[in-house]
């Protein structure tokens, strides 16, 4: 069975620019999160989708945005890119939360 | 002050050697989970507890709900152990929210 997949694997855009980040959850799994890892910082809740909707959002400003598509994969975009925007941003997928999480990857972003 | 505090931030041991993380937070939760992050960045869900020990292979987790507490064990440590551990606890509405990490060094 195929894990969470996250593309690009590496992401370099420059500031002012927009980026977009792909998770695909893993099969049966409804809930994606999106976390940002920040260099030298923890990790930090960034989204939450189920069944198609945002369920949460975490303390970050409107240009992170996102959506669910109905097989369940997600977009992360990032308008109006800014250096601080570097980091590696992790999605991860869950059943219902209830049970454990499975991570992908992550997309590494780096704004120049 | 952060909800979930982890300690130590750093650790370095030796081949063979015990390891333990400890793991606090301050608020009632649903569920804690220690996380693997390799360098790369990758991250290994390790346990999901919500109660009492596991163990997997060389590691153990415990968990004491009315302390707000939780350890991650590494028995027999090994190089290959070497990673950043992350606690992560579950809050309202499936979010998690994670220590800050220890980063483990295992030298052979």
């Amino acid at each position: 069975e195929a894990g969470v997949t996250q593309s690009p694997t590496h992401l370099i855009k420059t500031r002012g620019q927009q980026a977009t980040l792909r998770c695909s959850p893993i099969s049966g799994h409804t809930s994606v999160y999106w976390y940002q890892q920040a260099l030298g910082l923890g990790l930090q809740f960034l989204l939450w989708y189920d069944e198609g909707e945002e369920r949460n959002r975490g303390n970050f400003p409107p240009r992170f945005s996102g959506r669910q598509f109905p097989n369940y994969s997600s977009e992360l975009n990032v308008n109006a890119l800014e250096l601080e925007d570097s980091a590696l941003y992790l999605c991860a997928s869950s059943q219902d939360g209830s049970y454990g999480y499975t991570f992908g990857s992550g997309t590494r972003l780096t704004v120049v | 002050k952060n909800e979930v505090e982890q300690s130590p931030q750093n650790l370095t041991a030796q081949e063979g050697e015990f390891i333990t993380i400890n793991c606090s937070y301050s608020v009632g939760i649903s569920a804690l989970h220690w996380l693997q992050q390799h360098p790369g960045g990758g991250i290994v869900s390790l346990f999901m507890l919500s109660s009492g020990k596991k163990k997997h292979g060389r590691l153990i987790a415990t968990i004491n709900i009315q302390e707000k507490h939780s350890s991650l064990h590494i028995t027999a440590s090994h190089p290959r152990d070497s990673a950043v551990y992350i606690c992560a606890v579950k809050l309202s509405g499936s979010r998690l929210t994670f220590g800050e990490g220890t980063q483990l060094t295992v030298n052979p």
